[in-house]
């Protein structure tokens, strides 16, 4: 059973700082790996959608790779802002069911 | 603009009722999805259906059903037999596995 989770579980750093937000998952039968942002009480964006035959995808400030073979992936925020605080969600398409598998997510919170 | 609409945003049940949450999308999207988020947790997934008339249970499906007469449209029905039905429920619509899956605003159901 496809399992995947998100370290750290919560995060506060002050503004202008590069994070890292990693994703691990047990099974590489993927068809991809999706990460989104959530705002409280709202619902999902997707900020980055990486193929399994793709390394790293890229948008703005936000870099994220993927290595399969070691079930990871991670999520690069460059020069954060307040703005970016919210919590970050990893989840893998199966291979086999199609489903779609969520981590717990970070909870990012970025001080000025 | 396309994307996914979920009515109501608030929703109240009383004890035995039945509740239907709607969810439309007009992305011409064969897959949709709905998940429940409880309160510091991941997203899990109650039901799923990836063509019209066809639909299967995810992790969670006990005392929920869905329908799936016309592919725009994608209901959700709480019923009495859920016992903690109180969650943040989010639907969601994907083509093929390769774009990713795109996600509505979310409904929060609380019981009276």
């Amino acid at each position: 059973k496809q399992e995947v989770t998100q370290i750290p579980a919560a995060l506060s750093v002050p503004e202008g700082e590069n994070l890292v937000l990693n994703c691990s998952f047990t099974d590489s039968a993927i068809y991809n790996l999706q990460w989104f942002r959530q705002d409280p009480g709202k619902g999902l964006t997707s900020l980055l959608l990486i193929q399994s035959s793709q390394r790293e995808q890229t948008s703005g400030r936000l870099n994220a790779s993927l290595d399969k073979s070691s079930g990871r992936s991670t999520l690069y925020i460059a020069a954060s802002q307040p703005g970016d605080s919210a919590t970050y969600l990893c989840a893998v398409q199966n291979y086999n069911t199609d489903k779609l598998i969520f981590g717990t997510g970070t909870r990012l919170q970025v001080f000025p | 603009d396309g994307g996914i609409t979920q009515s109501p945003k608030y929703l109240f049940r009383k004890e035995g009722q039945n509740v239907t949450l709607s969810c439309e999308q007009n992305l011409n999207h064969d897959a949709m999805y709905w998940y429940r988020q409880d309160p510091g947790q991941g997203l899990r997934l109650i039901y799923y259906s990836q063509i019209v008339n066809d639909f299967q249970k995810g992790d969670i499906a006990e005392g929920y059903s869905v329908s799936r007469e016309k592919k725009e449209s994608f209901p959700l029905t709480v019923t009495s037999a859920q016992k903690n039905p109180t969650a943040f429920y989010l639907c969601a619509s994907s083509t093929e596995l390769e774009q990713g899956v795109h996600f509505g605003d979310g409904t929060r159901l609380s019981i009276l």
